[in-house]
């Protein structure tokens, strides 16, 4: 059966500290990734996904950014933490064949505070 | 552009109540709609889902159908319990070969029930 770790599953970092966070799936081949931001209050955001590797897309502008080395690894990182990028980060992974209607599974998050 | 819309939380109700939980949705094409909960501290987890119109989705009590004519996808639960307290996202999954298989999500909402 397929899996997905994330960790570490809390971290808390001062400002302008780097960041890298890291997401592995098993079980799976050649899975679409994706790592989401859940901010107090708010809910879903989609930060980054990649269909394959080192292939990545962006949604929004930000302080972040996204590798995928090797197929089943996806990382977040950062060069300088901001007192914004606090929050709960999800990875996801969902099936790459047949892409429609396949659902994403979460990993258990890491929730991040900035000081 | 697409969007899903969630009643806003929290809700609040005792043991074997009956729960509704409204989702509207906006989208060009014919998308698939999903219920994704939170447990506290934790990832998401896949509900249920619907792909296509009039479907029905359930999953441990829970079930939702797909109104296309409504645009809607409301979850409902005969008999909530304690158990069940969570937060509860819908999604939508657009279907076409550019997607990437990306979900919307609503905001969440809040779901306490007390004993």
């Amino acid at each position: 059966s397929q899996t997905i770790h994330q960790w570490p599953a809390t971290l808390v970092q001062p400002v302008g500290s780097p960041l890298s966070l890291e997401c592995t799936v098993e079980g799976t081949s050649n899975p679409n990734l994706y790592w989401y931001r859940q901010a107090a209050g708010r809910g879903l955001q989609l930060l980054f996904y990649s269909v394959g590797i080192g292939q990545i897309s962006s949604e929004v502008p930000q302080n972040l950014s996204a590798s995928r080395p090797q197929d089943r690894q996806f990382i977040l990182s950062s060069k300088k933490l901001l007192l914004s990028d606090s929050g709960f980060y999800l990875c996801a992974w969902s099936s790459g064949v047949g892409i429609s209607n396949q659902p994403q599974h979460f990993g258990d998050g890491t929730r991040l505070s900035i000081l | 552009g697409n969007s899903v819309t969630q009643m806003e939380g929290p809700v609040t109700l005792s043991e074997e109540a009956f729960l509704t939980i409204n989702c509207t949705y906006t989208a060009t094409g014919y998308p698939s709609l999903f219920w994704y909960v939170q447990y506290p501290g934790e990832g998401l987890q896949l509900l249920l889902k619907a792909t296509k119109a009039d479907d029905k989705g359930s999953n441990k009590g829970f079930e939702a159908t797909y109104r296309k004519e409504t645009t809607s996808f409301h979850l409902e639960k005969g008999s909530v319990q304690v158990s069940d307290s969570a937060v509860y996202f819908c999604a939508l999954m657009e279907n076409y070969g550019g997607s990437q298989g990306n979900l919307i999500f609503g905001k969440g909402t809040k779901l306490s029930v007390k004993p």
